[in-house]
C-alpha cells in the first residue's frame, strides 16, 4: 500500500515552454502533498505544500507564479513549471501524507527528470 | 548554517564493515528524526524513525541526542546492497515539514 505515482518519468523540453508533472497517490487518499526540487549532488529542498482544495503554501525564494501547483482532488496534485529555463532542470520528487496536523509519514513518488535545453 | 549537516563522505568500506554517520541539525524545537536511504537517480526511501531512547532495526541502529542535536546511523556487517546515499531528515515546526540533509554516501565493496 502507500504507492505514490508521478507522471512524466523525465521530460525534455526547449526553453520558454511550460511542463506540467502530476503526481497521484494510487491506494489512498493525501490531505497533503508535497513538493520538493534536488539539484545534483544537493539535499531535496521542500518547494512548496498543498492542500486538498486550497491554495499551496511556497517556501521562501520559490517563485509561486513560476511554479503553479494544483490539488483538486484527494488523490491528485499539479506542478506545472512555467517558462522553463535551463537552471530549472532538476529533479522533482513528490509525496503525500494522509492526514495533516501531527507527523505522519510521507510516500515519496519516484521522481520526475526535467531537462530545459 | 544549513539546518540540517551531514559529513558528504564517500564513505568506503569493505563487505563486513561497520560504519557510522552523524547529523546534527540547527532547530531545537524540531520534533521528528528519520534516517532515509536514497539510491542513484531514485526517490527517498524511509530507513528509520529516530527515537530518544535510540533504536535498533537488524544491522541498523539509530540514536538521537536532543541537546546536542546530534542524530546518528550505524550499519553493522556491512552489505553491497548498502552502497547508497544516506538522509538525515528532521520534521521541524508542525505540519509534517521535512528538512533533509545533503547525504553522506556509502560505497561498500567486496
Amino acid at each position: 500500500g502507500a504507492v505514490v505515482s508521478q507522471h512524466p518519468s523525465w521530460v525534455i523540453c526547449k526553453s520558454g515552454t511550460s511542463v506540467k508533472i502530476e503526481c497521484r497517490s494510487l491506494d489512498f487518499q493525501a490531505t497533503t502533498m508535497f513538493w520538493y526540487r534536488q539539484f545534483p549532488k544537493q539535499s531535496l529542498m521542500l518547494m512548496a505544500t498543498s492542500n486538498e482544495g486550497s491554495k499551496a503554501t511556497y517556501e521562501q525564494g520559490v517563485e509561486k507564479d513560476k511554479f503553479l501547483i494544483n490539488h483538486a482532488s484527494l488523490t491528485l496534485s499539479t506542478l506545472t513549471v512555467t517558462s522553463a529555463h535551463p537552471e530549472d532542470s532538476s529533479f522533482y520528487i513528490c509525496s503525500a501524507t494522509e492526514s495533516a496536523g501531527a507527523y505522519n509519514e510521507q510516500f515519496f513518488g519516484p521522481g520526475t527528470r526535467l531537462t530545459v535545453l | 548554517r544549513k539546518e540540517v549537516e551531514q559529513d558528504p563522505g564517500p564513505f568506503n568500506v569493505p563487505e563486513g564493515a561497520t560504519v557510522a554517520f552523524n547529523c546534527t541539525y540547527s532547530n531545537s524545537a524540531s520534533q521528528s528524526f528519520f534516517w532515509y536511504r536514497q539510491d542513484c537517480r531514485k526517490e527517498p526511501k524511509l530507513l528509520m524513525s529516530v527515537y530518544s531512547s535510540g533504536n535498533e532495526d537488524g544491522r541498523f541502529t539509530a540514536q538521537l541526542n536532543r541537546a546536542s542535536q546530534y542524530i546518528s546511523l550505524l550499519i553493522r556487517d556491512s552489505k553491497l546492497s548498502d552502497s547508497a546515499t544516506y538522509l538525515c531528515v528532521v520534521n521541524s515546526g508542525g505540519y509534517n515539514k521535512l528538512i533533509f540533509g545533503a547525504g553522506t554516501r556509502l560505497a561498500v565493496h567486496p
